[in-house]
């Protein structure tokens, strides 16, 4: 089946840089996500990664290493908008294509 | 915004009712994919369309159901509504039939079973 883990909640503060991190599991793995979610309001495409390595896009960073299953997203010069839910999903394209989306990383930046 | 839309924005349904949601994609997107998302939980994923076929579905019994019309607006169908069945229902769309993109998600429909 599908499975993906990423933590509940974290803390960091205005400026500083924070990992957030997402492993997951699938049998026909075809690219993984991040998405931002504020509350109330619908997720937001944050990156892409289908092939090892690292993605940059401004402040945001995103990486994926498919051998261990593992992928994180990076987060520099932290600001308060940036408290938010950050959703990890995996792309499986077993019997079908989805998208299975982790429970999200709540993340409360403080000043 | 993203250019999805869906409609109604909230609804209040009795159990064991049925209902329908709606969802017109982004402009030249011919994917859509619908999500269930309870309070504090990542979207589940439902079903998603390609060019009017289901080409993927989550574990939802029979009772959720889709359509993709010609122009790649969407439904959802929900019959014999359960008090589990209250959620945020999203949909979002996609360019490719992989949906190997970024999807762009509707404001969704939150839908309460009394």
């Amino acid at each position: 089946g599908q499975n993906i883990d990423q933590p509940t909640e974290m803390t960091a503060t205005e400026g500083a840089i924070v990992q957030i991190n997402c492993t997951y599991q699938t049998s026909g793995f075809n690219g993984l996500f991040w998405y931002q979610q504020h509350a109330g309001e619908a997720p937001t495409f944050l990156s892409y990664n289908v092939l090892d390595g690292l993605e940059e896009k401004g402040r945001f960073s995103s990486f994926l290493s498919r051998s261990k299953g593992y992928s994180y997203l990076l987060l520099k010069e932290l600001q308060m908008k940036d408290s938010a839910s950050y959703l990890c999903a995996v792309r499986d394209n077993t019997g079908g294509f989805k998208t299975i989306f982790g429970a999200g990383t709540r993340l409360f930046v403080k000043a | 915004e993203t250019g999805v839309t869906q409609s109604p924005t909230h609804l209040i349904k009795t159990r064991g009712q049925q209902v329908t949601l709606r969802c017109s994609s982004q402009s030249g997107h011919n994917t859509v994919s619908w999500y269930q998302q309870a309070l504090g939980q990542g979207p589940q994923f439902i079903f998603q369309y390609y060019r009017e076929e289901e080409n993927g579905r989550g574990n939802f019994p029979p009772r959720f159901s889709g359509l993709q019309f010609p122009n790649y607006s969407s439904e959802l169908n929900v019959n014999a509504l359960e008090l589990d069945d209250s959620a945020l229902y999203l949909c979002a769309s996609s360019l490719s039939r992989g949906g190997a993109y970024e999807q762009y998600f509707g404001p969704g429909t939150r839908l309460t079973v009394t």
